[in-house]
């Protein structure tokens, strides 16, 4: 079954704008973590976030998580033409176990 | 250092012929996991093995699907028997000790004519 729930489905902006991206899940979670997957290609991983963290950075992403409302956010600031890619999140319940995905957002980065 | 190697890339089979599917792990890496990809979808968890043992195969259709992950060579996905629901594209993943992040690999598109 789909754990995770990614909104919106599609986003598309201006190169330069942030782009925010949510997900929402429904058990208790070890981590959530953000894939990107580029056309035909496989998932490329992002970022991890742990159950007792409640942001983080890496670069040009900040991912938020709220295990109150079983949600996390990602940001990505000033973005560019080369961050056009499928955004998943994924869950892991426990530390070692398999993840569990969302359907995905389709970002478009307007040059 | 290579990336999870996963081969072919793109395979075509008739219905009720079998695929194999490969993956070359990290090197370093024992744990290995298969997803499904099916258009417009997430990927779906199927099985998930160390060296020479399946860990969880709680996403794998009953029937027909086998995965195998022996002491030397390549983990392998074999699909027996093909039907049209199975076109999809196929990814494995790796880690070192089952800790998180996976390491992907770009995936075997399978078509069923």
């Amino acid at each position: 079954s789909q754990q995770g729930e990614e909104d919106p489905q599609a986003l598309s902006i201006q190169e330069g704008e942030n782009a925010t991206m949510n997900c929402s899940y429904k058990t208790s979670i070890n981590n959530l973590q953000w894939y990107r997957q580029n056309s035909g290609r496989g998932l490329v991983h992002l970022i991890l976030i742990r159950s007792n963290e409640r942001e983080k950075h890496s670069g040009r992403l900040r991912v938020t998580l709220d295990t109150s409302k079983k949600s996390s956010s990602l940001l990505i600031t000033a973005s560019r033409a080369a961050d056009t890619a499928s955004y998943f999140c994924a869950t892991v319940p426990g530390a070692n176990s398999k993840l569990t995905f969302g359907k995905g957002i389709t970002l478009s980065v307007r040059p | 250092n290579a990336g999870v190697m996963q081969n072919p890339r793109h395979l075509v089979r008739r219905r009720g012929q079998e695929a194999r599917l490969r993956c070359s792990p990290m090197k370093g890496h024992s744990h290995v996991y298969w997803y499904r990809q099916l258009p417009e979808e997430g990927l779906k968890f199927m099985v998930y093995l160390q060296k020479e043992n399946i860990i969880d195969e709680s996403g794998m259709p009953k029937e027909r699907f086998s995965a195998e992950f022996p002491k030397e060579g390549p983990s392998i996905l074999r699909i027996q028997q093909v039907v049209r629901g199975d076109s999809a594209a196929y990814f494995c993943a790796s880690s070192p000790d089952g800790a998180q992040p996976q390491h992907f690999g770009d995936g075997t598109r399978l078509s069923i004519l």
